[in-house]
């Protein structure tokens, strides 16, 4: 079936500008997470959504950041004035209930 | 708050011999323990998982995890490594007796398999 996918693949953006990253997660996955992956790292937890109940923000790492998501569909991460310390690969993942996460192939964002 | 320690940047093995990647977990309740690769520009790919049950897990491409309760580990391994195992593993853990109920990566360890 389809998995976790990921628009744009690559985004170049310059400095200050917004940036929106989309994240369509496989359908019936309650779960949805966003992850920040710079070059060579790990990963670094930015928001949680489950079904209905608040997301949990704790991983965002200022208040440029934000991400939503409608029910159980489609998931927007927002960066405002983008910096170069925001270049990285930003990752999706889905999970259903108690299972494993499945991640899409990512986001290359790059700030010049 | 759930946390997990990948002790090792980087693991060196030559082909044929065994392989083991560390990682040490903390949770307040009981853990589901699951371990991921990533190769080379790609996203990140489940390998297996330990959820309940049989304390050793198989998974895919050889792989094999041990949940160790007394050590709070689960440490990866395969028998026999292979060149193209050579990637990015990444071990993670849920608390299932939390108040929250999302992952925790480890830093990652780069695995490198020399012919």
């Amino acid at each position: 079936g389809a998995g976790v996918s990921q628009s744009p693949s690559n985004k170049v953006t310059e400095k200050g500008k917004d940036v929106e990253l989309r994240c369509d997660p496989i359908s019936g996955h309650t779960a949805l997470y966003w992850y920040r992956q710079r070059l060579g790292q790990g990963l670094e937890f930015l928001i949680y959504f489950q079904g209905n109940s608040a997301p949990d923000k704790s991983g965002l790492p200022s208040d440029r950041f934000s991400a939503e998501r409608t029910g159980e569909s489609v998931s927007t991460l927002t960066i405002q004035r983008t910096q170069q310390e925001d270049s990285a690969v930003y990752l999706c993942a889905s999970r259903h209930r108690y299972y494993e996460q499945y991640f899409g192939p990512g986001t290359r964002l790059t700030v010049t | 708050a759930q946390s997990v320690a990948q002790p090792e940047d980087q693991v060196n093995v030559a082909e044929g011999n065994p392989l083991t990647v560390k990682c040490t977990y903390s949770v307040s309740g009981n853990p589901y323990l699951f371990w991921y690769v990533q190769y080379p520009n790609r996203g990140l790919q489940f390998l297996l998982k330990y959820i309940t049950g049989d304390n050793l897990v198989k998974g895919s491409y050889g792989f094999e995890a041990e949940f160790n309760k007394s050590q709070t580990s689960f440490h990866l391994k395969k028998p026999s490594a292979l060149v193209s195992d050579s990637a990015l593993y990444f071990c993670a853990v849920r608390d299932m007796g939390g108040n929250n109920n999302d992952m925790r990566f480890g830093a990652g360890t780069r695995l490198t398999v020399k012919p």
